[in-house]
């Protein structure tokens, strides 16, 4: 069975400081889609990235990039020079195993302070 | 113009009421879902429907009942409403499934008194 773990659950940084946000995602499926959401205090759930399995180079926007390790199951997500704005729930979400919905692990709470 | 809308965005009603949200999506996608997530933050999918067809039925009580007239609107309703209930409900849309990204309504805070 597919299993998606964010193992941290909240994290605190000051301003500019980097910030990485960990995703593992077991499956035995051999090509797979992988997508990070963005809820912020407002409550709005924003799509940020779909990466395919057979893409480990690192994908950069902006500030953030995001690193896809196959060999060890990690799709990670880094904040360069964190700023408030960036405060939100962060949510990695894998499709289900019939590959019709997306799921969504628990999530990593962010706080970034002035 | 907005691309996945719910209605209403606030929802409070006493036990064992029936209640319904709507949600209607323009950007031309041909499957929709609803989604729920509770006071931890855990978003859990409900329902899922392509083309106006069913697709995924978690298991949900069935005093839930999705309802989707035409594919750009998916209406959830709710009969019996029970305390643990209360949560926000969250209508998303994409085109085709599972490998592409769903783009998700504002949310429904349903509040159960």
């Amino acid at each position: 069975a597919q299993k998606v773990t964010q193992a941290q659950t909240e994290i605190s940084v000051v301003e500019k400081e980097d910030v990485t946000l960990d995703c593992v995602y077991e499956t035995r499926d051999t090509t797979y889609y992988l997508f990070w959401y963005k809820q912020p205090p407002s409550g709005e759930l924003v799509f940020l990235i779909r990466r395919n399995s057979f893409d480990e180079q690192n994908e950069i926007s902006g500030r953030y990039s995001w690193n896809f390790q196959k060999s060890t199951s990690s799709f990670n997500f880094t904040i360069t020079a964190s700023q408030v704005v960036d405060s939100a729930v962060y949510f990695c979400a894998p499709p289900n195993q019939a590959g019709t919905a997306l799921i969504f692990g628990k999530g990593t709470t962010l706080s970034v302070s002035s | 113009d907005t691309a996945v809308s719910q209605t209403p965005k606030y929802l409070v009603t006493q036990m064992g009421n029936d209640k319904s949200i709507k949600c209607e999506q323009n950007l031309g996608h041909d499957t929709m879902y609803w989604y729920k997530q509770d006071s931890k933050k855990f978003l859990k999918i409900m329902f899922s429907y392509n083309n106006k067809e069913l697709i995924i039925n978690e298991t949900v009580p069935n005093r839930f009942s999705p309802k989707s007239p035409d594919k750009a609107h998916l209406n959830l309703h709710i009969n019996s409403l029970e305390l643990g209930d209360s949560a926000v409900y969250f209508c998303a849309s994409s085109q085709g499934w599972g490998a592409t990204e769903a783009f998700f309504g504002q949310g429904t805070r349903l509040t159960v008194v």
